[in-house]
């Protein structure tokens, strides 16, 4: 399986403090993206980050990639209570289909 | 409204039967893909399917079945071959195969009873 692994597997913080997340993957990729679940629901893409590139920011979003550790992390900053979710990160396979991680549960306490 | 669409949302299936999902997408995507997902756990790719006529199989594909007789509907059939179908499945799209974005459906929740 090409499936990647995020760490930590749950996390929890205060509404305002920032959340980091990683990833890891196994296979060289084109591009690594991350997509949001809220519970029950279908997923939504967030951002994406070519291979080429090290970092990238949207809005409170912040997305770097090493390339050479083959890894990625997920930064949100000034938490809400409202980014509570699960958050995965995806890579494309050889044949140009996404990969998806194992994710990890968000909860941000009010 | 332009997206894509899973119905039913909940599906009971009785031991030994087939169950169809059903996934439409009015996005004019040519890529869709059918994925499962177990509680607390990730995504895991059943099938995917580049165009009209054509679909590989994905990591789990062993008691599911799927056809691309039209580019807007992919359907899945969870056949009595698959030993543990009990899963939230996730239909999605992209306007090809490498693209940069997946588009997802709200997912049906199958329960075998």
């Amino acid at each position: 399986s090409q499936q990647g692994e995020e760490d930590p597997q749950a996390l929890s913080i205060q509404e305002g403090e920032n959340a980091t997340m990683n990833c890891s993957y196994k296979t060289s990729i084109n591009n690594l993206q991350w997509y949001r679940q809220n519970s029950g629901r279908g997923l939504v893409h967030l951002i994406l980050i070519r291979s080429n590139e090290r970092e990238k920011h949207s809005g409170r979003l912040r997305v770097t990639l090493d390339t050479s550790k083959k890894s990625s992390s997920l930064l949100i900053t000034a938490s809400r209570a409202a980014d509570t979710a699960s958050y995965f990160c995806a890579t494309d396979a050889a044949q140009g289909q996404f990969y998806f991680g194992t994710g990890t549960s968000l909860t941000v306490i009010p | 409204d332009g997206g894509i669409t899973q119905s039913p949302k909940y599906l009971f299936r009785k031991e030994g039967q087939n169950v169809t999902l059903s996934c439409e997408q009015n996005l004019n995507h040519d890529a869709m893909y059918w994925y499962r997902q177990d509680p607390g756990q990730g995504l895991r790719l059943i099938y995917y399917s580049q165009i009209v006529n054509d679909f590989q199989k994905g990591d789990i594909a062993e008691g599911y079945s799927v056809s691309r007789e039209k580019k807007e509907s992919f359907p899945l059939t969870v056949t009595s071959a698959q030993k543990n179908p009990t899963a939230f499945y996730l239909c999605a799209s992209s306007i090809d195969l490498g693209s940069t974005e997946a588009f997802f459906g709200q997912g049906t929740r199958l329960t075998v009873v």
